[in-house]
C-alpha cells in the first residue's frame, strides 16, 4: 500500500548534538518529498522539499534532508540541535502520485524533545 | 504580507449540530487546502479548493463539505457532529493548484464536540 513512514514517534537529544530524524515511503515512483515542523499551538511550517536533482536538500533553521531512491527515504537532519528545535516534526509526499495538486499525505510524526 | 487567518481559533459544539469554519488565505494565494489533525489519525487531507471549485477530496463522509469564495476565502462545514469530529483543522494556502508552491497553514481552529 501506499504510504509515508514515520519510524520513530519520539525521539531526545541533548542539545548541540546531531539529530536525524527517518522517513520512509512507499510508491511506485518517487513522489515530492517535504518535511514541516509544527510547534505547539500552532501550524505547520515548511523546513525543506524535493523534487528532483541534487539529493541533498538545504532547508530552513539549518536543517537538511538527504533523498535515497534506493532505500525510499528521506530523512531530516541538522548537525547542531538547539532547544528552539523541540517540536513535532512531519514527513510529507504529494505530487501526482498521492492526488495531484498540493493535497499531502503525512506521516505519523516524530516528537522531538530537546535536553538541556 | 499576513499570513494564513483562521476564524474561530477554539469551538465547542454538541453533538448533532453543525459547524462553520473560515479560512482566509495569503493575499493573492488561489488554492486553499483543508487537513483534520487527529491524535489517532494523524493530519489527514479533506479538501483542496482552486478558482472556486472542489479540485480534489480526502476519504471524509458528506457530512463534511467546503466552499472557495471569488476573493479565495474558504469555509468549511462539518454537520451532525460526531464525537470523533474533535480535532485541529488546518487550513493552508498556496499561490496555484500545484505542488511545487509552497503550502503556508493557518494556526487551525481546535473543534471540541460534546
Amino acid at each position: 500500500a501506499q504510504s509515508v513512514t514515520q519510524p520513530d514517534i519520539h525521539i531526545t537529544v541533548s542539545e548541540g548534538a546531531s539529530l536525524e530524524l527517518r522517513c520512509n515511503y512507499s510508491y511506485g515512483a518517487t513522489p515530492y518529498l517535504f518535511w514541516y515542523v509544527q510547534s505547539p499551538g500552532q501550524g505547520l511550517q515548511l523546513l525543506l522539499k524535493y523534487f528532483s536533482g541534487d539529493t541533498l536538500v538545504q532547508g530552513i533553521k539549518g536543517f537538511e534532508a538527504e533523498f535515497k531512491r534506493s532505500q525510499s527515504s528521506f530523512n531530516l537532519r541538522k548537525p547542531s540541535v538547539h532547544w528552539s528545535d523541540a517540536a513535532e516534526y512531519f514527513c510529507a509526499v504529494g505530487g501526482i502520485l498521492t492526488g495531484g495538486g498540493n493535497k499531502l499525505t503525512f506521516g505519523t510524526g516524530t516528537q522531538l524533545k530537546v535536553e538541556l | 504580507k499576513a499570513g494564513v487567518t483562521q476564524t474561530p481559533r477554539y469551538l465547542i459544539k454538541t453533538r448533532g449540530q453543525q459547524v462553520t469554519l473560515s479560512c482566509s488565505p495569503i493575499s493573492g494565494h488561489r488554492s486553499v487546502s483543508w487537513y483534520q489533525q487527529t491524535p489517532g489519525q494523524g493530519l489527514q487531507f479533506l479538501f483542496e479548493y482552486f478558482s472556486e471549485t472542489q479540485r480534489n477530496k480526502g476519504n471524509f463522509p458528506g457530512r463534511f463539505s467546503g466552499r472557495q469564495f471569488s476573493n479565495s476565502r474558504s469555509e468549511m462545514n462539518v454537520s451532525t457532529l460526531e464525537l470523533g469530529d474533535s480535532a485541529l483543522y488546518l487550513c493552508a494556502s498556496s499561490l496555484a493548484f500545484s505542488p511545487v508552491d509552497t503550502q503556508y497553514f493557518g494556526p487551525g481552529t481546535r473543534l471540541t464536540v460534546l
